[in-house]
């Protein structure tokens, strides 16, 4: 079953313009992961933020978590073509056996 | 130079035919996991490992095994079993478990005529 689910599940945007995406989950959770995929490669590692954390930062990246909402939004700042990828969330469970859960992710198109 | 690989990258095979898929790591995780990756889809765990000898079904094993003897490896047979084979595999591997980033191989993209 897929614990978090990413929300929009496509957009599109001008290079330069800011991208948000967010995943709701339901249930509580150790932790939640962003990964990026480029077309037909495996998944790359963004940020982990903990569940008693509520922002991170890495470079372009912020991610927010709100485990009140159980959602959590990713934002990329001044996009680049090179952005161009899906992006997903994976959650793992409180009181679980901490494997990670995929959504079924965003694609983002960022247009030069 | 460390990593994880995966081959081969391209995987053809008939209907009723057994095909193993390699993954390896030289990372020194102690946890391996497989995925499958349909068309505009999300991840779904198969098999995990998280210690040499011992490995978990995920969500969908069913015509699927795996092995665990060496601490570097963890190949995945897809069986005559499986119903619907062709897909995206993924192999991943991390320190532990969720409480830690996982690293992804290339994938290997199996199409089963």
């Amino acid at each position: 079953s897929q614990q978090g689910e990413e929300d929009p599940q496509a957009l599109s945007i001008q290079e330069g313009e800011n991208a948000t995406m967010n995943c709701s989950y339901k249930t509580s959770i150790n932790n939640l992961q962003w990964y990026r995929q480029n077309s037909g490669r495996g998944l790359v590692h963004l940020i982990l933020i903990r569940s008693n954390e509520r922002e991170k930062h890495s470079g372009r990246l912020r991610v927010t978590l709100d485990t009140s909402k159980k959602s959590s939004s990713l934002l990329i700042t001044a996009s680049r073509a090179a952005d161009t990828a899906s992006y997903f969330c994976a959650t793992d469970h409180s009181g679980g056996s901490y494997i990670p859960t995929f959504g079924r992710g965003t694609s983002l198109i960022v247009h030069p | 130079d460390g990593g994880i690989t995966q081959s081969p990258k391209y995987l053809f095979r008939k209907e009723g035919q057994n095909v193993t898929l390699s993954c390896e790591q030289n990372l020194n995780h102690d946890a391996m996991y497989w995925y499958r990756q349909d068309p505009g889809q999300g991840l779904r765990l198969i098999y995990y490992s998280q210690i040499v000898n011992d490995f978990q079904k995920g969500d969908i094993a069913e015509g699927y095994s795996v092995s665990r003897e060496k601490k570097e490896s963890f190949p995945l047979t897809v069986t005559s079993a499986q119903k619907n084979p062709t897909a995206f595999y993924l192999c991943a591997s991390s320190p532990l478990d969720g409480r830690y980033e996982q690293y992804f191989g290339p994938g290997t993209r199996l199409t089963v005529t």
